[in-house]
């Protein structure tokens, strides 16, 4: 069975604070995701890899980055967390360049910024 | 560009009712469609795909039929049980820069009573 691991269920920082939210799969799948989840306005992509050291932004990546130094990892990184971007975070991978396939996803990390 | 529009929540329905949760997409070319299925405190999983138009995807007795005419994914079902409370995604892919990325809808919230 795939598996996609984020290193916390829950996390709780403060404003200002710098925070990494890890995310490990272990299927050696190409892509890498990391969305947003909010109610009313579903998954929002933040930023995607598509293989080591290559990122891309998606649909809201402001306030974040990533980083991608090993085919297994993808880390989001909040620069300086700030109470808007409190929220449920989401990572999923995903093999290869077929449209048609599955996205595989971790538990979810529960960010509250105080 | 690439969008998914969703019907909106929350849905109540009594155990053994019928189940139509409603999915219209906008795609520059040919997507596969999914519908993804988040029990609580969980991440997402898939629940099934169709990956070209008229195919029918099913599992655990739901059935999305992809129409090309009518760009929807409709998911069905005939006979909801408690278990399938959840909140339910439906979502497309296509290519971009390399990767596939996943557009999600907001997700419909289902509550089966007993």
């Amino acid at each position: 069975d795939v598996k996609v691991t984020q290193s916390s269920r829950y996390l709780v920082k403060r404003t200002g604070e710098k925070v990494f939210l890890e995310c490990v799969q272990d299927m050696d799948h190409e892509n890498m995701f990391w969305y947003r989840q909010d109610p009313g306005l579903g998954l929002r992509l933040i930023y995607f890899s598509y293989d080591v050291k290559m990122k891309e932004k998606g649909d809201i990546p402001e306030g974040y980055s990533v980083s991608r130094e090993k085919k297994e990892r993808f880390s989001l990184i909040l620069e300086s967390a700030s109470t808007n971007q409190t929220s449920m975070y989401l990572c999923a991978s995903r093999y290869g360049a077929y449209v048609g396939t599955e996205a595989f996803f971790g538990q979810g990390t529960r960010l509250t910024v105080v | 560009g690439n969008s998914v529009t969703q019907m909106e929540g929350p849905v109540t329905l009594s155990e053994e009712a019928f189940l139509t949760i409603n999915c219209t997409y906008t795609a520059t070319g040919y997507p596969s469609l999914f519908w993804y299925v988040q029990y609580p405190g969980e991440g997402l999983q898939l629940l099934l795909k169709a990956t070209k138009a008229d195919d029918k995807g099913s599992n655990k007795g739901f059935e999305a039929t992809y129409r090309k005419e009518t760009t929807s994914f409709h998911l069905e079902k005939g006979s909801v049980q408690v278990s399938d409370s959840a909140v339910y995604f439906c979502a497309l892919s296509d290519s971009r820069s390399g990767a596939n990325n996943l557009f999600f809808g907001t997700g419909t919230r289902l509550t089966v009573i007993p």
